[in-house]
């Protein structure tokens, strides 16, 4: 089965930037999506088709994918950033959805 | 504004058949892709299955034995069922809504998740 890999956790200072990466075999030829947990809440799309930003998500949010990682880069990272966030991506051969097992972002 | 709720018993007996249900409000089912995932205490979001065209679905493999997920289109409800549940499907579970899939869009729309304990 497809399997995703991410950083257990990654920290960054407020107004620095955050690399967040979920590594997976020729993920650049999948569409990768990302959602941000904030704990006792309901994941929330950040990121969709690799680079994608929802309505209503800040520009501080981006994403980029190619050969085998995709990576959300937060910019500016605020303090309500702080949160787990997963990778999700398509599973073409299962036609299934696999999640990456989470990045802790914390801001010091 | 697309706003999902889940329901059901918050405690289930093991080998017994968790039972959910997901009601939408501000969609139509059959305009949509619609999924379950869940979380154990702690972990991260394990994908459950999806739904889509008013009953054509499918399953994560390690599940897909266990699991049935079906629509109820005059009630706008898509249910979960997974069979002889034991403690490791203790899990809050989400539904979620998909606009197509192969994470073209991503799941753009969680509902708030309802915690189920598998305990005697």
């Amino acid at each position: 089965s497809y399997e995703l890999t991410q950083p257990p956790s990654v920290s960054v200072s407020p107004g620095q930037t955050a690399s967040i990466t979920c590594s997976g075999n020729k993920l650049g030829g999948k569409y990768v999506s990302w959602y941000q947990q904030k704990p006792g809440q309901s994941p929330v799309l950040v990121i969709y088709q690799d680079n994608k930003r929802p309505s209503g998500i800040p520009e501080r949010f981006s994403g980029s994918n190619s050969g085998n990682t995709a990576t959300l880069t937060i910019s500016g990272t605020q303090a309500m950033d702080e949160a787990d966030y997963y990778c999700q991506a398509w599973d073409s051969t299962t036609a299934t959805y696999v999640f990456g097992p989470g990045t802790k972002v914390t801001v010091l | 504004q697309v706003q999902l709720q889940e329901s059901g018993p918050g405690l289930v007996k093991p080998s017994e058949t968790l039972s959910l249900t997901c009601t939408v409000s501000g969609a139509s089912i059959n305009s949509y892709y619609w999924g379950w995932i869940r979380q154990p205490p702690g972990k991260g979001l394990e994908w459950i299955g999806y739904m889509y065209d008013s009953g054509r679905t499918n399953y994560n493999p390690s599940l897909t034995s266990r699991v049935t997920i079906s629509v109820d289109t005059s009630r706008n409800q898509i249910s979960l069922k997974l069979s002889s549940v034991t403690a490791a499907d203790t899990a809050v579970y989400y539904c979620a809504r998909e606009v197509s899939l192969a994470a073209t869009y991503g799941m753009d729309v969680w509902g708030r998740g309802t915690s189920v304990t598998v305990s005697s």
